[in-house]
This record gives C-alpha cells, sequence and structure tokens, in this order.
C-alpha cells in the first residue's frame, strides 16, 4: 500500500521560506518511472499543480512559480522536500504531496497525501 | 500555455439522475486527461485516465469520454456519496487543473 504525508509549518510569515517534507511508503525511487509531485489548494478554490521530481532526479515546476520552487529527494529518508521562497498571503493553501506511478503513461496522480494546511500571515 | 475549463461550474442533481460534465483544453490534448473526485475535507482521488480509463476500484457508473480538446464525465445514476466536486486535469509534463463542478443535491 501506497502512503504519502505531508509535514511542515502551519504558519508563516511573509517573506519566509517554506519547507514541506513529504514521507512515503510502499514504493522506491529505485523504481524506473516513479515520481512524486506537489500540489496546492487555496482555501476555496481550484488545484495548481506545483513541482514534481522523478526517480531519475528530473525536476519540473510551474512556469509560474519556478523562480521560488526547489524540490529534492531523499531516497535514503524515503522523503520529498519542497521549499517555497518569499511567501505570501496569497500562497495560503491546503499543500498536497502526490505519486505518479511508474506504470503511468500520463501525469496523473494517485494517491494523494492528505494534506497539510499553510497560512501565510503576520 | 494550456488552459483548462469546465462546465457547469455547478450543477443540482438527484438521486439516480445521469450527470455529465464538460472539460475544454485550449487546444488539442490527444487523450491526456484525468477527472478526480474531491469531497470536503479531503484529498482529490483520482477517477478516470487517459480520457476513458477507470481507476482500479472507481465504480463503473463512472465513464470518461472524448480526446482532441472537449472531454465528458459522466456518471450514470448518481450516488449519495457521489455528491463532491470534480475536477479535470490535463496530464501532460506540466499538468493543469480544470476550475471544478461542483455536484449539490438537487
Amino acid at each position: 500500500q501506497i502512503t504519502l504525508k505531508e509535514s511542515g509549518p502551519t504558519l508563516v510569515k511573509p517573506t519566509q521560506t517554506l519547507t514541506l517534507t513529504c514521507t512515503f511508503s510502499g514504493f522506491s525511487f529505485s523504481t524506473s518511472g516513479v515520481a512524486v509531485g506537489w500540489i496546492r489548494q487555496s482555501p476555496g478554490k481550484a488545484l495548481e499543480w506545483l513541482a514534481a521530481i522523478s526517480w531519475d532526479d528530473v525536476k519540473r515546476y510551474s512556469p509560474s512559480l519556478k523562480s521560488r520552487l526547489t524540490i529534492s529527494k531523499d531516497t535514503s529518508k524515503d522523503q520529498v522536500v519542497l521549499t517555497m521562497t518569499n511567501m505570501d498571503p496569497v500562497d495560503t493553501a491546503t499543500y498536497y504531496c502526490v505519486y505518479r506511478q511508474p506504470a503511468a503513461v500520463g501525469n496523473w496522480f494517485d494517491p494523494w497525501g492528505q494534506g497539510t494546511l499553510v497560512t501565510v500571515s503576520s | 500555455d494550456i488552459q483548462m475549463t469546465q462546465s457547469p461550474s455547478s450543477l443540482s442533481a438527484s438521486l439516480g439522475d445521469r450527470v455529465t460534465i464538460t472539460c475544454r483544453a485550449s487546444q488539442p490534448i490527444s487523450t491526456w486527461l484525468a477527472w478526480y473526485q474531491q469531497k470536503p475535507g479531503k484529498a482529490p482521488k483520482l477517477l478516470i485516465y487517459a480520457a476513458s480509463s477507470l481507476q482500479t476500484g472507481v465504480p463503473s457508473r463512472f465513464s470518461g469520454s472524448g480526446s482532441g480538446t472537449d472531454f465528458t464525465l459522466t456518471i450514470n445514476g448518481l450516488q449519495p456519496e457521489d455528491f463532491a466536486t470534480y475536477y479535470c486535469q490535463l496530464g501532460v509534463t506540466i499538468p493543469a487543473f480544470g476550475p471544478g463542478t461542483k455536484v449539490a443535491v438537487k
């Protein structure tokens, strides 16, 4: 069974850097085709894809947020880390960690983590 | 960038109804499309991928169709657990989601 769980601060101040960790189980980055990504959802709003990292360490970012995002993986800990710099109140959202199956031809995600709500406020 | 739109933004339906939700891409995307269901306070759940393939474990009353720019999610025989918000998603290298369609009780 594949599970993912997000962790990180629930409250950050404007201009600070957010660091989120996704701890997963049930799969390994040693499997060709595996990818883990991050998606966020502002309160009452739609979903927004942020970034993803693949088994071969290829990293992809949302073009609109690329300058603020960094994604990395720690295979020894089965974790993926997302950092977002210069946080603003508009970045208040629930942040989800997601899994892309290696057999998936397209970029779709299942399962998702439970999500973690991050509020940006002074 | 490819933009995804959905219609309607919300609808009201009764148990047993057939519900149809439409998703449109701003340019052709072949069948690179997925559908998700999201209930309040929960993470989205993958229902359909590659436009028409049913994810394992998803009830057969859900179906997807379309290719190119126009896609449809159909629920045949709406059940109580189907009242939720549905999102389409462009499934290419840089994904994008539609704005969502909320299915509410009539």
